[in-house]
């Protein structure tokens, strides 16, 4: 069964203070790995894609990377509007469906 | 454009009322989803359709009755629910379902009485 785990549950950052976070997967026959911002009460907006070992993309302060295994969304010099609750989401083998992770809770301090 | 609309914003209803739920997108996507979010959980898929055709249906009730109009329209019908029922209910577009990312709405807030 696939399965999408995130940690840390919740993070609380100063502004500044760079971290990363983390989203292990394990699925059989990855298609694509996707990250996501979602603002209380609002859709998940849509960051990255990552298909393939060893990708990485790039967004003003989000990088994100990809392992067989996991990939990170590392956050450089942090805002206050970075405070959002983050989603992974893996695509496997020929099924359309997205298998979600639990999501981490960003909290940036000013 | 990435746009994907919902209306209505906010819905209240009683367990007895009919209601629909709308999602529009005009990126030329050819897939379109019905995910359910309860608060602080991740979005749980409900129905998947490819090609204006129901694909995926996550053992979804009855009482959830999805539409696929045409390529740019989706539907979500809802009969006799319950109040556990209460969610955020998202609508989602992807240009195919083979490994693309899936672009949201903003989700219509659901509260069943």
């Amino acid at each position: 069964e696939d399965q999408v785990t995130q940690s840390p549950e919740a993070l609380r950052l100063q502004e500044g203070e760079s971290s990363s976070l983390n989203c292990s997967y394990t699925v059989s026959g990855l298609r694509g790995l996707f990250w996501y911002r979602q603002d209380p009460g609002k859709g998940p907006e849509f960051l990255f894609t990552l298909y393939s070992a060893g990708e990485e993309k790039e967004k003003e302060r989000l990088k994100a990377t990809l392992t067989k295994k996991e990939s990170f969304l590392h956050i450089t010099a942090p805002k206050p509007e970075d405070s959002a609750t983050y989603l992974c989401a893996v695509q496997a083998g020929y099924g359309q469906n997205f298998v979600f992770g639990p999501g981490t809770r960003l909290s940036v301090l000013p | 454009d990435t746009e994907v609309t919902q209306t209505p914003k906010h819905l209240v209803m009683g367990m007895t009322n009919k209601k629909s739920l709308k999602c529009e997108q005009h990126m030329g996507h050819r897939a379109m989803y019905w995910y359910k979010q309860k608060a602080k959980k991740p979005p749980e898929l409900m129905f998947v359709y490819s090609y204006e055709k129901l694909s995926i249906n996550e053992s979804v009730p009855s009482r959830f009755s999805p539409e696929c109009p045409n390529s740019s329209l989706l539907n979500l019908h809802l009969h006799a629910l319950q109040p556990e029922d209460s969610a955020l209910y998202l609508c989602a577009s992807s240009q195919d379902g083979g490994g693309r990312e899936q672009f949201f709405g903003p989700g219509t807030r659901l509260t069943v009485l």
